[in-house]
C-alpha cells in the first residue's frame, strides 16, 4: 500500500521556467512532509518542508504548497537551473522527526 | 545543512560474511537515527529506527537478526548485515535526526555488494 505517491516518473522543464512536482498521500495522519532532492549513488539532499497548520512555505527558489483536503502537495522551482536536474523524493512523517515514508521520486530535467 | 557521514561508501563482500556501515553525525548529536535501504529504481525504504542508548525498532519484515543495529553514542549508529547473501545486496543509507529542527539529514549511502 503506497501511502505516498509521486504519479509522475519524470519532468523535463527548460532553464529558467518554472517546475512543479506533485505529490500525493494517502494516510491523513501524515502532520509533517518534506522534498528531498537526490544525486544517483549518494544521499538524499533536505530542501524545504512543511507542517500541516501551513498551507505555503518559501525558501529561495523553492515552495512548497500543501492542500490538506485534497490530500496533495507539490514543490514549486522557479527560475529552473540545469543543476536542479535530479531525483526528488516527496516524504511524510505522522509527527515531526519521526520515520519517513518517501515517494517513488520524480526524475526532473532542466535543459539548457 | 547538517553533515551526516557513512563509512564505507562501497563495499563488496563474499556471501556469508558479515558487514558493518558505520553512520555519523558530524555537527550535531542525534539520540535518533535511521535506517533506508533503496533497490535500484526504487524508493527508499524504513529499515529501522535507532535510538541511542536502546534498543532498536525494526519495521515489519526486517530481520532484527540480520540487520544488527547498535547506537552506542549520541553521534554513531551501525548496522551490521549478518551472513550477507546476494540478495541483500543494496543501497543502505542512514539518517540522523537534528534535535533543534527534527529535520533528518541523510548520508551519502554505502553500495553493498554480496557475491
Amino acid at each position: 500500500d503506497q501511502q505516498v505517491k509521486q504519479n509522475s516518473p519524470s519532468l523535463s522543464v527548460q532553464e529558467g521556467r518554472i517546475s512543479i512536482l506533485n505529490c500525493d498521500y494517502t494516510n491523513s495522519m501524515f502532520d509533517y512532509f518534506l522534498w528531498y532532492k537526490k544525486y544517483p549513488a549518494e544521499g538524499p539532499t533536505f530542501l524545504i518542508s512543511i507542517s500541516s497548520i501551513k498551507d505555503k512555505n518559501e525558501d529561495g527558489r523553492f515552495t512548497v504548497f500543501l492542500n490538506k483536503s485534497a490530500k496533495h502537495l507539490s514543490l514549486h522551482i522557479v527560475p529552473s537551473q540545469p543543476g536542479d536536474s535530479a531525483v526528488y523524493f516527496c516524504a511524510a512523517s505522522v509527527i515531526k522527526g519521526n520515520k519517513l515514508v518517501f515517494g517513488a521520486g520524480t526524475i526532473l530535467r532542466v535543459k539548457s | 545543512g547538517a553533515v551526516v557521514s557513512q563509512h564505507p561508501s562501497w563495499v563488496i563482500c563474499k556471501s556469508g560474511t558479515s558487514v558493518k556501515i558505520e553512520c555519523r553525525s558530524l555537527d550535531f548529536q542525534a539520540t535518533t537515527m535511521f535506517w533506508y535501504r533503496q533497490f535500484p529504481k526504487q524508493s527508499l525504504m524504513l529499515m529501522a529506527t535507532s535510538n541511542e542508548g536502546s534498543k532498536a525498532t525494526y519495521e515489519q519484515g526486517v530481520e532484527k537478526d540480520k540487520f544488527l543495529i547498535n547506537h552506542a553514542s549520541l553521534t554513531l549508529s551501525t548496522l551490521t548485515v549478518t551472513s550477507a547473501h546476494p540478495e541483500d545486496s543494496s543501497f543502505y543509507i542512514c539518517s540522523a535526526r537534528d534535535p533543534f529542527s527534527e529535520t533528518q539529514y541523510f548520508g551519502p549511502g554505502t553500495r553493498l555488494l554480496v557475491l
